[in-house]
């Protein structure tokens, strides 16, 4: 069955960088996009971008333009996202989600368990 | 950007009662729109798909509807496992955006 596993909980000071890992399983791996999505505490979902596996290309979420990396190892079928210049805004939840669906019709099918990002002084 | 705008913010409703949330687009997705649950602590769980299409698992009480920048999702009577946040989501640009959510409570 599909699973996506991510990394652990990590705190971080302002003004540094955290990676994210997000490893898949129980599919082909460079058959559909990731896509990385945030949940600040008490707030709702924010899609911050997504990459294909199969050439690591990623497109990404204007507001996290130039701050935010995302790239595959298809040695492992993980997927990382790196935000960098954290603020304090930046604590948050953070999920990958597998791309589904047909025929042009496209939806978050599977989700990793989130990763806690604190960011604090 | 596309902007997805819910209603309401939040709702108290009561277990059997039939519950609609709504999902304005700022424009046209045609019927590229998903709706989520998400229950605390745990990842969204897609349950619609293309407006209107029921995932497999999805209990039938659950139904999508709309094209084009309104879209309803209506549950038709309430369950205990429902109260959740519900949130829309547009398919259609590259930016994938989503609704602010819509707290379903007691």
């Amino acid at each position: 069955q599909v699973q996506l596993v991510q990394s652990g909980a990590e705190v971080k000071k302002p003004g540094t960088s955290v990676k994210v890992s997000c490893k898949a399983s129980g599919y082909t791996f460079t058959s559909s996009y990731m896509h990385w999505v945030r949940q600040a505490p008490g707030q709702g979902l924010e899609w911050m971008g997504m990459i294909d596996p199969s050439d690591d290309s990623a497109s990404y979420a204007h507001k996290f333009q130039g701050r935010v990396t995302m790239t595959r190892d298809t040695s492992t079928n993980t997927v990382y996202m790196e935000l960098g210049s954290l603020r304090s805004e930046d604590t948050a939840v953070y999920y990958c989600a597998r791309i589904g669906g047909q025929m042009d019709t496209y939806y978050f099918d599977y989700w990793g368990q989130g990763t806690l990002v604190t960011v604090s002084s | 950007d596309i902007q997805m705008t819910q209603s309401p913010s939040s709702l108290s409703v009561s277990v059997g009662d039939r519950v609609t949330i709504t999902c304005r687009a700022s424009q046209s997705i045609n019927t590229y729109l998903n709706w989520y649950q998400q229950k605390p602590g745990k990842a969204p769980k897609p349950l619609i798909f293309a407006a209107s299409g029921l995932l497999s698992g999805v209990p039938s009480r659950f139904s999508g509807s709309g094209s084009g920048t309104d879209f309803t999702l209506t549950i038709s009577s309430l369950q205990p496992e429902d109260f959740a946040t519900y949130y829309c989501q547009e398919s259609y640009s590259t930016q994938w955006t989503f609704g602010q959510g819509t707290k379903v409570e007691i």
